[in-house]
């Protein structure tokens, strides 16, 4: 079973500055099988990155998705005041399926 | 356009019973798997259940294995989950989720609360 933690648990920036969120396996992630997810309160999560790196239709191009193996990477380069939310990873490659417990990103 | 409806939720006594339904829209349903994702208020997401397009392969958590029962109707466009002896550990946003690897389509949710 993968155990995915994602770091820090909170991060507080600005808006215009660059947010790097961290995912990390317990065991290889086979083919890049890790996805990124984006929740606002009250809503439903959105997919945003699959297979590591490929953005979602109609995301825009700030997030980018990096990373294989154990170690994952969300990219935000310039934040927008609607990114502010929490973000998930989790990874599809195996069974059973998991998330990682989240990271706030929040307005410093 | 692409749509997912869920219902069903509503206030349920412990070791009850209760179905939730999910409505598809806007895509060809039986040529998707289908999930249900569950939140705990306050906490993070947490995988319930898959079914394949023809209802086949069927996946469950540990954590509701020989309680909750996934099912779907292709004529319907519909996917069901039958949660049946309830515990208070089962009060949770429910989410339905279109399933192509990853979950691309998500509907509202329907919430679930398990309490006497």
């Amino acid at each position: 079973e993968i155990v995915l933690t994602q770091s820090p648990g909170t991060l507080s920036l600005s808006p215009g500055e660059r947010a790097t969120l961290s995912c990390r396996a317990s065991q290889s992630v086979s083919s890049s099988y890790l996805a990124w997810y984006q929740q606002k309160p009250g809503q439903a999560p959105r997919l945003l990155i699959y297979g590591a790196s490929s953005r979602a239709t109609g995301i825009p191009d700030r997030f980018s998705g990096s990373g294989s193996g154990t170690d994952f990477t969300l990219t935000i380069s310039r934040l927008e005041p609607e990114d502010f939310a929490v973000y998930y990873c989790q990874q599809y490659g195996s069974s059973p399926v998991h998330f990682g417990q989240g990271t706030k990103l929040e307005i410093k | 356009q692409v749509q997912l409806v869920e219902s069903g939720g509503g206030l349920v006594k412990p070791g009850g019973s209760l179905r939730l339904s999910c409505a598809a829209s806007g895509f060809t349903f039986s040529d998707y798997y289908m999930s249900w994702i569950r939140q705990a208020p306050g906490k993070g997401l947490e995988w319930v259940s898959y079914i394949s397009s023809s209802g086949s392969t069927i996946y469950y958590a540990d954590s509701v294995k020989g309680r909750f029962t996934i099912s779907r109707d292709n004529a319907k466009n519909s996917l069901y989950l039958q949660m049946n002896s309830l515990r208070a550990e089962d009060t949770a946003v429910y989410y339905c989720a279109r399933l192509w690897l990853v979950l691309d389509v998500w509907g509202q949710g329907t919430t679930v609360t398990v309490s006497s």
